[in-house]
């Protein structure tokens, strides 16, 4: 059974920091690629950040890019989202996601999401 | 703002069919595959529709998707309580290259 955990969500003042970690099991976690997804609350969808398998990839999108990097690492199963100089728009869940094989944002399991509060 | 729109509320009684609609354009729908997700309220989203009209294993049969230039379609027949969700289409977006989800419909089971 595929599974993903994530942790490291809080409370943090604007310009903070915060490490996300999302722990996989029950499938090849270094060969599939990896994405972070958030929602802010009552809002929709955004994507975030992508890693490929091989880690010789990593994408952002323009709101954190600069500011957050994506990691992994494969030994482990797990997967990381360093996030710097953390806004209040940046208050959201984040779900971690494993790439599909088929379909570019076919996301086909995503963890249960880690709540990151920007606040003063 | 999202690139790609989606009506903001659906409804229907037990047993109708439900359309959800997610406009685009050339630089995503028209030229990428269509994904779609169910987000059942307090829970994670879920894949139900992948690559335009498949479903992944335990998706029933009554949700089904199209898609017709650069415009896609999430269908549910024989609407069901637990079908009561939000949906999201997502697609690439070649001019952003990146990923781009819709704005989001609430389906509503009366």
């Amino acid at each position: 059974e595929v599974q993903l955990l994530e942790s490291g969500g809080g409370l943090v003042q604007p310009g903070g920091s915060l490490r996300l970690s999302c722990t996989a099991s029950g499938f090849n976690f270094s060969s599939s690629a990896m994405s972070w997804v958030r929602q802010a609350p009552g809002k929709g969808l955004e994507w975030v950040s992508a890693i490929s398998g091989s880690e010789s990839g990593t994408y952002y999108a323009d709101s954190v890019k600069g500011r957050f990097t994506i990691s992994r690492d494969n030994s482990k199963h797990t997967l990381h989202l360093q996030m710097n100089n953390l806004r209040v728009e940046d208050t959201a869940v984040y779900y971690c996601a494993k790439e599909g094989s088929i379909s570019v944002t076919q996301y086909d399991y995503w963890g249960q999401g880690t709540l990151v509060t920007v606040s003063s | 703002q999202s690139l790609l729109t989606q009506p903001p509320s659906a409804s229907g009684t037990p047993g109708q069919r439900v359309t959800i609609s997610c406009s685009g354009s050339s630089s995503n729908i028209g030229g990428n595959a269509v994904n779609w997700y169910q987000q059942l309220p307090g829970t994670a989203p879920k894949l139900l529709i992948y690559a335009i009209n498949q479903r992944p294993s335990g998706v029933p049969d009554r949700f089904s998707g199209s898609k017709s230039g650069t415009s896609a379609s999430l269908a549910i027949s024989g609407l069901q309580s637990e079908d009561e969700a939000d949906y999201y289409c997502a697609a690439w977006d070649d001019s952003l290259t990146g990923p781009v989800f819709g704005t989001g419909t609430k389906v509503t089971v009366l």
